[in-house]
């Protein structure tokens, strides 16, 4: 498997509900990100979340690092419709900006 | 809020063709980079681009691209012979420092090569 390896693939949710996306990796990192991209669109920040932090919220949105699992999640509390969109997940392990995407997760919101 | 630009949105060249693909990155930003997206695959990185020269460039980026910084504001992507493998959405991002720090991606030019 690839650094930065998101589940599950597909996500469909009723809006109102939660959506928890996880993201594992492989090597060692200084800060994870989180982005969302629209279909067909491009990729918009969410969230970094630094390696000496294990929490970190930003509005409906909370991120969790796991270093010693080498995971992140990222939940989504209360989805919407407009959530609808593919999250991934993205890290730089060797430090030099050169970001690593994982497959993503495709998370669906239904009215 | 700054945000980075990308012109055009859309690119259609036939292959062999040349195409530039223009970024405008955020103005403070020291730090720039080009991805790309193949239909239905993830993103992939390309070149970083930091003081006027490459600063790394993965496999994809061979000789036929190159990337350039003409003035104080944007940064350019040229391929110089397109192929059909090109077809792409390509990203510009751009970044206040290499790492650490957030990068900031524009909407992406569309690139489709027949």
């Amino acid at each position: 498997s690839q650094q930065g390896e998101e589940d599950p693939q597909a996500l469909s949710i009723q809006e109102g509900e939660n959506a928890t996306m996880n993201c594992s990796y492989k090597t060692s990192i200084n800060n994870l990100q989180w982005y969302r991209q629209n279909s067909g669109r491009g990729l918009v920040h969410l969230i970094l979340i630094r390696s000496n932090e294990r929490e970190k919220h930003s509005g409906r949105l909370r991120v969790t690092l796991d270093t010693s699992k080498k995971s992140s999640s990222l939940l989504i509390t209360a989805s919407r419709a407009a959530d609808t969109a593919s999250y991934f997940c993205a890290t730089d392990p060797s430090n030099t900006g050169k970001l690593i995407f994982g497959q993503g997760t495709t998370l669906q919101v239904k009215p | 809020e700054p945000e980075v630009t990308q012109t055009p949105s859309h690119q259609v060249t036939q292959m062999g063709q040349e195409v530039i693909l223009r970024c405008v990155p955020i103005s403070n930003h020291l730090y720039f980079y080009w991805y790309r997206q193949i239909l239905g695959q993830k993103v992939e990185f390309l070149v970083s681009f930091y003081n006027n020269e490459i600063s790394e460039k993965s496999e994809i980026f061979d000789d036929q691209f190159s990337v350039e910084r003409p003035d104080g504001s944007n940064f350019t992507l040229k391929i110089r012979s397109t192929k059909l493998e090109d077809s792409a959405m390509y990203f510009c991002a751009s970044s206040a420092t290499v790492n650490q720090e957030t990068q900031y991606f524009g909407p992406g030019t569309r690139l489709l090569v027949l």
